[in-house]
C-alpha cells in the first residue's frame, strides 16, 4: 500500500519570496509522483509529475520538484511566488499508469502582498 | 488531454434524499474515477468505474450508498443515496489520460451540501 504525507497544512508567504511545500511518501513498490493545484472553487490541475529519469522536474507556472528516492520525498519549490499562486496544493502517488491516485492531505499556500 | 464536464456544479439537498452526479468526457476512456473531498480534507477515492463491468469500490465505500453507472466510454454517474449531513463534500470525477500519458484529469467537482 502507498501513503502520502504533506508535512505542512498551511504555508503563508509574502509575494516574491521563495516557497517549498514538502511531501513524503511511503511505498513498497516504485511509484509515479504528482503535484496538483486546486484554485478556489475549481477542480484539480496538474502542476508536474515524476515518472522516471531526471530527478528534477519542472512544471507549469514556474514550479519545480525534486524526487529524492533515499528520503522518499518529492518537495515542490518556486523561487518567487505571486499572489495568484494562492491555492491548495496536493501531492499524489500512483503505483501504476492508471489514474487511481493516493493523495496527501494538502497544503494551503497563502501568498500575501 | 481530456476535458471533463461535471453536473451539477453544486446542490443543496435534504437529508434522506438522493443526488445523481453526471460526468461527461470529451474522449473515450477506459477507466473513470470518483473521489470525495470532505471539507478541509484531501481527496479520497470512492470507486473505479469501468465500462461494461461493476464498479470497484474502495474500503469504506459501498455500492448501496454510492451506486455508479458507466453506460459507455465517455459517461458515468455517481449517486449519493439516502444522504445525511456527513455526505456534505465535493465529489470529483477523474479520468486517465486517453493519450496514454501517466496523468489524471479532473472535473470541476460537485459541491454538495446536505441539510
Amino acid at each position: 500500500a502507498q501513503s502520502v504525507t504533506q508535512l505542512d497544512s498551511q504555508v503563508p508567504v509574502f509575494e516574491e519570496a521563495p516557497v517549498e511545500l514538502r511531501c513524503n511518501y511511503s511505498s513498497s513498490v516504485s511509484v509515479y509522483l504528482f503535484w496538483y493545484v486546486q484554485y478556489p472553487n475549481q477542480g484539480l490541475q496538474l502542476l508536474l509529475k515524476y515518472l522516471s529519469g531526471s530527478t528534477l522536474v519542472k512544471g507549469i507556472n514556474g514550479f519545480e520538484a525534486e524526487f529524492n528516492k533515499s528520503q522518499t520525498s518529492f518537495h515542490l519549490r518556486k523561487p518567487s511566488v505571486h499572489i495568484s499562486d494562492t491555492a491548495e496544493y496536493f501531492c499524489a502517488v500512483t503505483p501504476n499508469q492508471g489514474g487511481k491516485l493516493i493523495f496527501g492531505q494538502g497544503t494551503e499556500l497563502s501568498v500575501k502582498p | 488531454s481530456a476535458v471533463i464536464s461535471q453536473k451539477p456544479s453544486r446542490d443543496i439537498c435534504q437529508r434522506g434524499t438522493s443526488l445523481t452526479i453526471q460526468c461527461q468526457v470529451d474522449s473515450q476512456v477506459t477507466m473513470m474515477f470518483w473521489y470525495r473531498q470532505q471539507p478541509g480534507q484531501s481527496l479520497t477515492l470512492i470507486a473505479t468505474a469501468n465500462q461494461g463491468s461493476e464498479a470497484t469500490y474502495e474500503s469504506g465505500f459501498v455500492i448501496d450508498k454510492f451506486p455508479i453507472s458507466r453506460p459507455n466510454l465517455t459517461f458515468s454517474t455517481l449517486t449519493v443515496s439516502n444522504m445525511s449531513p456527513e455526505d456534505s463534500s465535493i465529489y470529483l470525477c477523474s479520468v486517465e489520460d486517453p493519450s496514454g500519458n501517466t496523468e489524471a484529469f479532473f472535473g470541476q467537482g460537485t459541491r454538495l451540501t446536505v441539510v
